[in-house]
Order: C-alpha cells, then structure tokens, then sequence
C-alpha cells in the first residue's frame, strides 16, 4: 500500500542552527500538507501545496520558516535558525483531487525535532 | 475567534462499554466533519467522513453523528476494545480541503 515518507524520522539540534524535513507523498496526490504538533495539541497547519503552488501559509512563521515543492511532487520544510519552541513533531500529509467521498489525508509517520 | 474544543481530559472506560467523545466548534460552518486515529509517536489516520447534510454515519463499529445546529458532532465506538486506546481527532474542512483539527481526545479501554 502506498505510503508517505518522510525523514528523517528524528532530528536533534541546536538553537539558531538550521534543519530541514523532507516529504515524498503518495504518488499522484496534488495536494500536500505540512503541519506541525506540539505533544498533547492537535496537528497544526503550517502550509498547503496545490501541486507546487502554496494554497495557504497563513500559520507559516515566515521569518524562519519556508517551504517549497518545486516539481509538484516532495517537499522540503526548512527552518533557519532553529528555536527552543520549535520542538515538536512535524507531520506531512497528501490528499487525491479525485476523493470527493472522504477528502482523507495520509499522514506520514512524521519527524520529532528537538532543540537544545 | 473560531474554535474547536475536544475533551482535553482522558476518557477510561470499561472493555465491551460504549465510548462516546465529542467535538464542538464555534464560528465555523463546515462543509464536512472528519474523525482521526493517532497512536503514539505515529501519524493520524482517518477514520470517517460526515457532510453537513448527513445526521449520522457508521462504519463497523463506529458511529458518527454531526449536528449543524448545535454545532457539535459525536464519534461513538460500540463494544470497546482496548486496541481501541488512542488519542482521537476531530477535523473541520471547509473550502478547498482546507482543514483545522481539534487538539484531540486520549480514550483508554480498559480490561
């Protein structure tokens, strides 16, 4: 069954260093979703491609955060410089145009960064 | 502001009893409710879809109820099991699948 993939599935770093996440969604979806969840919270949403053009990066702390999909199909999330409060997982999700039934996302199995 | 609020409490219960959770929103009008599986440490899985026009949806032995007036919906698991401890999301889309989920409630079945 296709999955999402994303890695790396653990990151530790440092304050005011950069890191970034990578995301391959299931094969044909158009949109893609990254979100971020702190533990014990709800995934919040940080961006939404519609193939590689942004649809909604309201929640998307711009000054430090970007995010690109340039062909339309995976995705880097980067953050520069890292902060203490960015600790959290960062989960990616896709969703098919063509479910007009559920509008499910598959979530990946997320990356757990940790900022020290 | 808009709003959606899950029991932020656990909820234990007894295996084979009924678990019902809830999820109410304020200053939304969403065109569809989604419910949410997440285990620890992994990604949410969806579980069931409900429109604004539908009362009521099941899927084995879940049942999904959506009240637009009341602006509440409740997700029901009948003959629990404890397999079924997870934390529980709801999600509200509206738009172009533009979804906001609630911060999630913690079920226990316990044996």
């Amino acid at each position: 069954e296709a999955e999402v993939a994303q890695s790396p599935r653990y990151k530790i770093t440092e304050k005011s260093q950069a890191v970034a996440f990578w995301c391959d969604p299931i094969s044909g979806h158009a949109t893609l979703y990254w979100y971020r969840q702190i533990l014990g919270q709800g995934p919040e949403l940080l961006v939404q491609f519609q193939d590689e053009s942004v649809v909604d990066d309201s929640q998307l702390p711009k000054d430090r955060f970007s995010a690109e999909r340039l062909k339309g199909v995976d995705s880097t999330l980067k953050i520069q410089p890292a902060e203490l409060g960015d600790s959290a997982m960062y989960l990616c999700a896709s969703s098919s145009d063509r479910d007009r039934e559920t509008y499910e996302q598959y979530f990946g199995p997320g990356t757990r960064l940790t900022v020290t | 502001s808009q709003k959606i609020e899950q029991n932020s409490e656990a909820l234990n219960i007894q295996e084979g009893k009924t678990a019902t959770l809830t999820c109410n929103y304020t200053n939304y009008s969403p065109a569809y409710l989604q419910w949410y599986r997440q285990d620890p440490g992994r990604g949410p899985v969806f579980l069931l879809l409900i429109r604004e026009n539908e009362k009521e949806k099941r899927k084995e032995r879940l049942k999904v109820t959506f009240d637009t007036t009341l602006k509440q919906s409740l997700f029901h698991i009948t003959a629990s099991q404890p397999a079924d401890s997870a934390t529980y999301l709801c999600a509200l889309v509206r738009g172009y699948q533009k979804v906001t989920f609630g911060i999630g409630t913690k079920l226990q079945v316990i044996p």
